[in-house]
């Protein structure tokens, strides 16, 4: 079992630009979580889905969209890219009732 | 909301010495209170928990301390070696409806051999 999963593991964007980070679970877990991490900052919350089709702002959202049509993607959206952007970004899953979460390996974006 | 403060932000140890990590939360309802290892390039991994009707855990040589009145947790790792070194979180959560837990801003553990 892969667990959680992050593509791309690196990304370059120019301001402006826009692209999609993309997280899949195979663990079959209702919850998951977009966080950033910064240097000093801890893990920050961007958006969560409780269940397929529903999701929540979470602490830091502005500039971001998300999308979990499949209870075993998260999708996270960048549409216009900023160099505040600059973090990694890391997905999360739990059951919600265990309160475990399990991370992916993370995906570095650099905006310049 | 729940605020998680951890101290130090940095912390380095001779091989074999011990380390102890703090955090403090503000809400007194929250009950779940995990800790996760970051080693480097790598996603959080989950290396024990505790709740608040338990006032200590220990899992080989880490354990965890909670003290509900002080609204303080503490994860102490004995005989530490090098491969301990890496970032660690901790947070507090409330169980019950969406599981939204809170971090702290981390800790860089660096044990040297």
């Amino acid at each position: 079992n892969a667990g959680v999963t992050q593509t791309p593991k690196f990304q370059v964007l120019k301001t402006g630009q826009s692209m999609t980070l993309q997280c899949a679970q195979d663990m079959n877990h209702n919850s998951m979580y977009w966080y950033r991490q910064d240097p000093g900052m801890g893990l920050r919350l961007i958006y969560y889905s409780a269940s397929e089709g529903t999701t929540d702002k979470g602490e830091v959202p502005d500039g971001y969209n998300v999308s979990r049509l499949k209870k075993q993607n998260f999708l996270l959206g960048l549409e216009s890219a900023a160099p505040s952007q600059t973090s990694v970004y890391f997905c999360a899953v739990s059951t919600g009732a265990a309160y475990e979460q399990y991370f992916g390996p993370g995906t570095r974006l650099t905006v310049t | 909301g729940e605020n998680v403060e951890q101290h130090p932000s940095t912390l380095s140890v001779q091989e074999g010495d011990s380390a102890v990590i703090k955090c403090t939360y503000s809400d007194s309802a929250s009950n779940y209170f995990p800790w996760y290892k970051q080693e480097l390039g790598k996603g959080s991994q989950l290396i024990i928990d505790i709740r608040s009707n338990v006032g200590e855990k220990k899992d080989q040589r880490i354990a965890v301390t909670l003290n509900k009145t002080a609204k303080h947790f503490s994860l102490h790792i004995t005989e530490t070696q090098p491969e301990d070194s890496a970032v660690y979180f901790c947070a507090a959560s409330k169980t019950g409806g969406s599981y939204i837990p809170t971090f702290g801003r981390g800790t860089s553990l660096i044990v040297h051999p």
